[in-house]
């Protein structure tokens, strides 16, 4: 079965710094990774994904994601953060031909003024 | 395009009690899949409805049903609430089902359920 680890519960950035929020996968066949954040009291917002080609994908907001099969991580970057970037950060994985969501225990992203 | 709508937001239930969640999906998108996200074990896959026919389910009791209409709004249903069951529920809607595993799902906002 499909999973990821999200190994920090939070990530405490400075305003204007950058910003990076860890994910590792396991998938048995070839990984379809997802990157959603959530905002209090919300629904989780789609940033970006990686289905294949080039291993830097760019997605909403200024983020971007890194695919490293070798490592098998796919890990969320922004070149400077802000301070409404704060919020909660899930990493998702899904095999193929299976429609389910695997998601990591999610990031609390915290941006200091 | 209007988003992933799920009615209602909230919802006070007791135990014993069974509550009805609402999902319509982004207009066009037939696949829709429900999610319970709680603080002790984060976000889990309950069920994916595709053509009115459940394509996928996690592993949540019986208690856990939906359906989904010709229209590809669903409903989810749990009986007998027990106290575990406060959470936030989450519906997202994607173009395709199983085997479209590169399609995104859309999140609607929640439905967040508290059992007294």
């Amino acid at each position: 079965a499909q999973s990821v680890a999200q190994p920090e519960d939070q990530v405490n950035v400075a305003e204007g710094n950058p910003l990076t929020v860890k994910c590792t996968y396991s998938v048995s066949g070839n990984p379809y990774l997802f990157w959603y954040v959530q905002y209090p009291n919300r629904g989780l917002q789609f940033l970006l994904k990686y289905i294949t080609g080039d291993n830097l994908v760019k997605g909403s907001y200024g983020f971007e994601a890194e695919f490293n099969k070798s490592q098998t991580s796919f890990h969320l970057k922004k070149p400077s953060a802000l301070v409404s970037d704060s919020a909660l950060y899930f990493c998702a994985v899904r095999d193929y031909g299976n429609n389910r969501l695997a998601f990591g225990k999610g990031n609390q992203v915290v941006v200091i003024p | 395009k209007a988003g992933v709508t799920q009615t209602p937001r909230y919802l006070i239930k007791t135990r014993g009690q069974q509550v009805t969640l609402s999902c319509s999906p982004i207009s066009g998108h037939r696949s829709v899949s429900w999610y319970q996200q709680t603080p002790g074990q984060g976000l889990q896959f309950l069920f994916e409805y595709f053509s009115e026919t459940q394509r996928n389910k996690g592993n949540f009791p019986g208690r856990f049903s939906g359906r989904q209409f010709s229209n590809s709004r669903s409903e989810m249903n749990v009986s007998t609430l027990e106290l575990g069951d406060s959470a936030l529920y989450l519906c997202a809607s994607s173009l395709a089902p199983s085997g479209g595993a590169s399609e995104t799902q859309y999140f609607g906002p929640g439905t967040r359920l508290l059992v007294l």
